[in-house]
């Protein structure tokens, strides 16, 4: 079966700090992969996406980054992080970009 | 303005209690996903619907999908403390598109 893992479950960091935050998946090949932040508990925004290795996809602007070193790795940086960056970031797989997508447990991120 | 538009927002009600949410769309999905979260977790899928005026039941839980496949409901038949949650639906245009979500409080 196919799992998902995210870490760390929480971080603190303090501002203009870097951030690296991994997500791999198990038993399962060329995903597509998915990073979203997600605020005070509502809905999902969506970061980045990736249908391969070295192919990554931005929906918005803003002060992060996100790579794909392996096939099953997809992980979301920053070089300097602001206050507004703080939140629930969530990873997530799916077979297909229609398919439904599985998440991992997600990652609490204050920016102090 | 979401693509899916859930409703209501936020719903407390009683233990035993019935209720239903919504999650409505002027677009036309072939397909939309429920989820449910609980605080410190990620979504974890509870069903597809595929077909228009599909009915699908999760113990007690009723999830329909409407004529058009524009909009979809959930109906879940006297909760319980533990469905407690945020409902989130999902469908898939160009991309995949996830509503804002129903907050749901069930007390005891």
């Amino acid at each position: 079966s196919q799992t998902i893992h995210q870490w760390p479950a929480t971080l603190v960091q303090p501002v203009g700090s870097p951030l690296s935050l991994e997500c791999t998946v198990e038993g399962t090949s060329n995903p597509n992969l998915y990073w979203y932040r997600q605020a005070a508990g509502r809905g999902l925004q969506l970061l980045f996406y990736s249908v391969g290795i070295g192919q990554i996809s931005s929906e918005v602007p803003q002060n992060l980054s996100a790579s794909r070193p392996q096939d099953r790795q997809f992980i979301l940086s920053s070089k300097k992080l602001l206050l507004s960056d703080s939140g629930f970031y969530l990873c997530a797989w799916s077979v297909r970009a229609n398919q439904p997508q599985h998440f991992g447990d997600g990652t609490r991120l204050s920016i102090l | 303005t979401q693509l899916l538009e859930q409703s209501p927002q936020f719903l407390s009600i009683q233990e035993g209690e019935n209720l239903t949410v919504y999650c409505n769309s002027s677009s036309v999905f072939s397909s939309l996903q429920w989820y449910r979260q609980e605080p410190g977790e990620g979504p974890v899928l509870l069903v597809t619907v595929v077909t228009g005026g599909e009915v699908k039941k999760l113990k007690r839980l009723t999830f329909q999908f409407g004529d058009a496949r524009k909009d979809s409901s959930l109906h879940i038949t006297a909760a319980q403390p533990g469905d407690t949650g945020l409902y989130l639906c999902a469908g898939y245009l160009n991309d995949m598109r996830f509503g804002a979500g129903t907050r749901l409080t069930v007390k005891p």
